[in-house]
C-alpha cells in the first residue's frame, strides 16, 4: 500500500521566507509526527498529533515553527521567516501503535 | 532528560559475520523498542520492534531487549553489503506505544565482501 508522502522533496529558499511543508500519512494511521535531521545529526522530535487530542508541541524550537492536522489527515508544517539554521531534512511519520514510518523527508535549505 | 545512548561506530565486519548493534536508555518506564535503518540520504526504515524481555526475530535479524538493565540489542546474522547503513535505536516512554520517539545518534555499521 501507499507509504507516507512529503512535499516538496526538496525547497530553497531566502533566509526570512515562509515555507511550508506538507505530510500525508498512511491510510487510517490515527498519529503523526515530525522531526527533522541536520546533516550528520541524530533525529529531532517537533510535534505529535494523535487523533482529535491536542498536539505535543513540545519539541518546536521556537515561535516561528508551528504545525496543523486538518481532518485528522494531511498535516502541514510551517516555519515563518527562515533562518539559515533551520537548513535540515523535516521528516513526517506516521502510525498505528506498531512503530512509526517515515516518509522520504522535505529536504530544505535556507540561503 | 530522557537519553537513548549507542555507541557511533564505524562498526565494520565481514561479509556473512554477526554485527551485534547496542542501545541503552536512561528511563526505566520506557515502553516499546525500536530499531531502524537508514541508508545515505534516505529516510529512516522500521526494522524491528520489541516490547517484552528476551529475543525477537525476524529472519537475519534478532532484537535482545533486557529492561532490568535497561538494554537493547539488535543482532544481524550472515550479515551482507547491504546492510551497510545507520542503524538507530528508538524508544517509547511510560504508557504509550504512540508517543513520540526518542532516539539514539545511530551506529554506523559496515560489511565489507
Amino acid at each position: 500500500g501507499a507509504g507516507v508522502s512529503q512535499s516538496p522533496s526538496n525547497k530553497v529558499t531566502e533566509k526570512g521566507k515562509d515555507v511550508e511543508l506538507r505530510c500525508d500519512p498512511i491510510s487510517g494511521h490515527t498519529a503523526l509526527y515530525w522531526y527533522r535531521q541536520s546533516l550528520g545529526q541524530g533525529l529531532e522530535f517537533l510535534i505529535y498529533f494523535q487523533g482529535n487530542s491536542a498536539p505535543d508541541k513540545s519539541g518546536l524550537p521556537s515561535d516561528r515553527f508551528s504545525a496543523e492536522r486538518t481532518g485528522g489527515s494531511v498535516s502541514t508544517l510551517t516555519i515563518q521567516r527562515t533562518q539559515q539554521e533551520d537548513s535540515a531534512v523535516y521528516l513526517c511519520a506516521s502510525s498505528l501503535g506498531r512503530g512509526q514510518y517515515f516518509g522520504p523527508g522535505t529536504r530544505l535549505l535556507v540561503l | 532528560q530522557k537519553e537513548v545512548e549507542q555507541n557511533s561506530g564505524p562498526l565494520s565486519v565481514p561479509e556473512g559475520a554477526i554485527a551485534s548493534l547496542n542501545c541503552t536508555y536512561s528511563d526505566r518506564g520506557s515502553q516499546s523498542f525500536f530499531w531502524y535503518r537508514q541508508y545515505s540520504g534516505k529516510s529512516p526504515e522500521l526494522i524491528m520492534f520489541i516490547y517484552s524481555n528476551g529475543d525477537k526475530e525476524d529472519g537475519r535479524f534478532t532484537a535482545q531487549l533486557n529492561k532490568a538493565s535497561q538494554y537493547v540489542s539488535l543482532l544481524i546474522r550472515d550479515s551482507q553489503p547491504s546492510d551497510s547503513a545507520t542503524y538507530l535505536c528508538a524508544v517509547t516512554h511510560r504508557g504509550s506505544t504512540l508517543g513520540r520517539l526518542y532516539f539514539g545518534r545511530g551506529t554506523q555499521l559496515t560489511v565489507w565482501p
